[in-house]
């Protein structure tokens, strides 16, 4: 087990409306990465934070936000979602550059 | 830019027969290289680094900076290697984020 929580598992909501994913990392690794997984596009890097701070930005809509609390914890917001939002996000956590990255379970997201 | 790109979206192969999942890349430093497998229903898993140049589970994976390529290859495939591969690039001293190929859904035949 790589340690990366990611909750909820499932989650299943309608066009408009506003989730929150959130992501625990491994016990020690200061960076947590957001990545979406959808069929047509494959792994797309979202947002990358460390130590509390934003590190770096992928293909990440205005209206997706992240943050990571003190706890080093992490939570992606999506709102305003639409049909096309639909796809699997994955947490991944690093203890710092250069090293791996392990991944969370991911949390698949139905929009209807 | 980086860029990695997987040729072959399926690919089958029978037990026993070797198996090569393609990987070229596009970056014009130095680049750290990445296998990740994804069995049904589970997470990413790293597979292999090039730095390490080890064997995991009888893979290896070359890193040829010539032809910018680092395919993934095993001499048997097994029934349990039937998995997603993604082929993986991270840029060396710039940012720490990995930028992943699309993948390659792998299926070994009894």
């Amino acid at each position: 087990d790589s340690g990366v929580t990611q909750t909820p598992k499932h989650l299943i909501t309608a066009t408009g409306q506003r989730v929150t994913l959130r992501c625990s990392p491994r016990s020690g690794d200061l960076s947590v990465y957001w990545y979406q997984q959808s069929l047509d596009q494959g792994l797309q890097f979202l947002i990358q934070y460390y130590n509390g701070e934003e590190r770096a930005k992928g293909n990440i809509l205005e209206r997706f936000s992240a943050q990571q609390f003190p706890d080093l914890h992490s939570e992606l917001n999506l709102s305003s979602l639409e049909l096309g939002d639909s796809a699997l996000y994955f947490c991944a956590s690093s203890v710092e550059a250069g090293t791996p990255l392990h991944f969370g379970n991911g949390t698949r997201l139905t929009v209807t | 830019a980086q860029r990695v790109t997987q040729p072959e979206k399926l690919l089958s192969v029978f037990k026993g027969a070797p198996v090569e999942l393609k990987c070229n890349y596009s970056y014009s430093g130095s680049p750290e290289l990445f296998w990740y497998v994804q069995y049904s229903r589970q997470r990413l898993q790293l597979l292999l680094r090039h730095i390490s140049r080890e064997s995991i589970k009888g893979f290896t994976a070359d890193l040829n900076k010539g032809e910018t390529s680092f395919h993934l290859k095993k001499p048997f495939a097994q029934e349990e290697d039937s998995a997603m591969y993604y082929c993986a690039l991270r840029a060396q001293g710039g940012s720490e984020k990995l930028v992943f190929g699309k993948g390659t859904k792998l299926t070994v035949n009894p």
